[in-house]
């Protein structure tokens, strides 16, 4: 059972690439989400889809964009990367948006800038 | 604005009770959430509180006080393994979870 599937799960990047993290769930979850956390701060959204074909912005979506093409994934880019993208990144799954339901997390993907 | 309090870091003796605090204001509320976070892993679910009161699972118990903004999260029996971040988490209006820095739990022998 997999569950939610990261990919990369951990990238040292050039600042200035071009940077796709890949998130894949089995669960038929409808909402997605993408945080960052960063040491001393809680997660921050960046960016959400509730349903398949759309997206929503969160708290810190600048430098970042995602798709929602279908149920299971929920790929986040960064397209000219910066230091201060460098960071833990999280996928998350809910069942439905308009719940209370408990949030599954991707095993994280770590990401360096340089 | 929506603002989440608990402490940096607290430490405890295996064994002994342990008692994790949070304040929390936010824009509506759908409950509130704790999770527990190990070093270098993914944050995972332990408790769920809608209604003012006490939830008790195993050795972990959680506590809501919607009036007052206040949660707390109870330990138990602390155990080497129990040493991890725990993350205060109240859901808004918009079923959006606003998220806490955690309080990392430190414990010793």
């Amino acid at each position: 059972i997999a569950g939610i599937t990261q990919a990369p799960t951990s990238q040292i990047l050039a600042a200035g690439r071009r940077m796709t993290l890949r998130c894949t769930q089995d669960m038929r979850h409808n909402a997605m989400y993408w945080y960052r956390q960063d040491l001393g701060l809680g997660l921050r959204l960046i960016h959400y889809s509730n349903t398949a074909g759309t997206t929503g912005k969160g708290e810190v979506p600048d430098g970042y964009s995602v798709s929602r093409a279908n149920t299971d994934d929920f790929p986040l880019t960064l397209a000219s990367a910066v230091p201060s993208q460098t960071s833990v990144y999280f996928c998350a799954t809910k069942r439905l948006a308009g719940e209370a339901g408990e949030l599954f997390f991707g095993e994280g993907s770590r990401l360096t800038v340089l | 604005g929506q603002n989440i309090d608990q402490p940096t870091e607290m430490t405890a003796t295996e064994g002994a009770i342990v008692q994790i605090n949070c304040t929390y204001q936010t824009s509506g509320f759908n409950g509130l959430f704790w999770y527990q976070q190990h070093a270098g892993e993914a944050p995972t679910f332990l408790s769920y509180n809608v209604l003012d009161g006490l939830e008790e699972k195993g050795r972990f118990s959680s506590f809501l006080s919607r009036s007052k903004g206040y949660s707390y999260l109870l330990l138990k029996e602390l155990q080497m393994k129990d040493s991890a971040s725990y993350l205060c988490a109240p859901m808004d209006s918009n079923y959006q979870l606003i998220w806490g820095a955690g309080t990392k739990l430190i414990i010793k022998p």
